[in-house]
């Protein structure tokens, strides 16, 4: 079964508004996670690392501030997309790491803002 | 820079052949290898990992062969089936809370 879960898995939303999106890890606990953006017929982009207790680390050119990551607890990890408009529609993935370097995907979330 | 390198682009095979994916690094500090086989519309679900402390390891049809001194990594899949068709990803990472680093992937299409 699934060890890391995301949700929604599908959300539309208007452009303008907010949107937030889970990812858990459902029988560990994850210091981090990772958040990547995947556009059709393409690879994953990592957006940010997601540090337990702290600060993102987000890769370059991705907009802090549009792009909003809280990792509250062990096993939550938030990203909220910020002032949505239609470009930010993707498929959002989330990652944890399970001991040592097993890294799980969620199954997704899918935005599509209009 | 491309850390990770994955060939082909894309593979049709008949069903009952051996697909193989191949994928090159250059960061020797990568000690992590693993490979992700995502559906359309799914996230990526681990398949089959290796550290390059061993040349080949085995998991059900799935089949990992490893290469340090070339730093080349590669995946075999025996007797392929129609469900395998999916995209398949290789990846690397190094010690510590480091993200994977992906190839583009590769589309494989496995035809009755």
């Amino acid at each position: 079964g699934a060890v890391v879960s995301q949700h929604p898995s599908r959300v539309i939303c208007k452009s303008g508004t907010s949107v937030k999106i889970e990812c858990r890890s459902l029988d560990f606990q994850a210091t981090t996670m990772f958040w990547y953006r995947q556009f059709p017929k393409q690879s994953l982009m990592l957006m940010a690392t997601s540090n337990e207790g702290s600060k993102a680390t987000y890769e370059q050119g991705v907009e802090k501030d549009k792009f909003l990551i809280n990792h509250a607890s062990l096993t939550l990890s938030t990203l909220t997309v910020t002032s949505a408009h239609p470009e930010d529609s993707s498929f959002y993935i989330c990652s944890a790491r399970r001991g040592g370097n097993t890294i799980y995907f969620g199954e997704g979330s899918w935005l599509t803002v209009v | 820079q491309q850390q990770v390198k994955q060939s082909p682009q894309s593979l049709i095979v008949q069903k009952g052949g051996i697909p193989i994916i191949n994928c090159a690094y250059e960061n020797t500090a990568f000690d992590y290898f693993p490979w992700y086989q995502q559906f359309p519309g799914k996230g990526p679900a681990l398949l089959i990992a290796i550290r390059p402390d061993v040349s080949e390891k085995k998991e059900g049809r799935f089949t990992i062969s490893f290469n340090k001194s070339a730093k080349q990594f590669s995946l075999h899949i025996m007797d392929s089936q129609p469900g395998d068709s999916a995209t398949y990803f290789c990846a690397a990472s190094m010690a510590g809370n480091t993200p994977l680093v992906f190839g583009k992937g590769t589309r494989l299409s496995v035809i009755a």
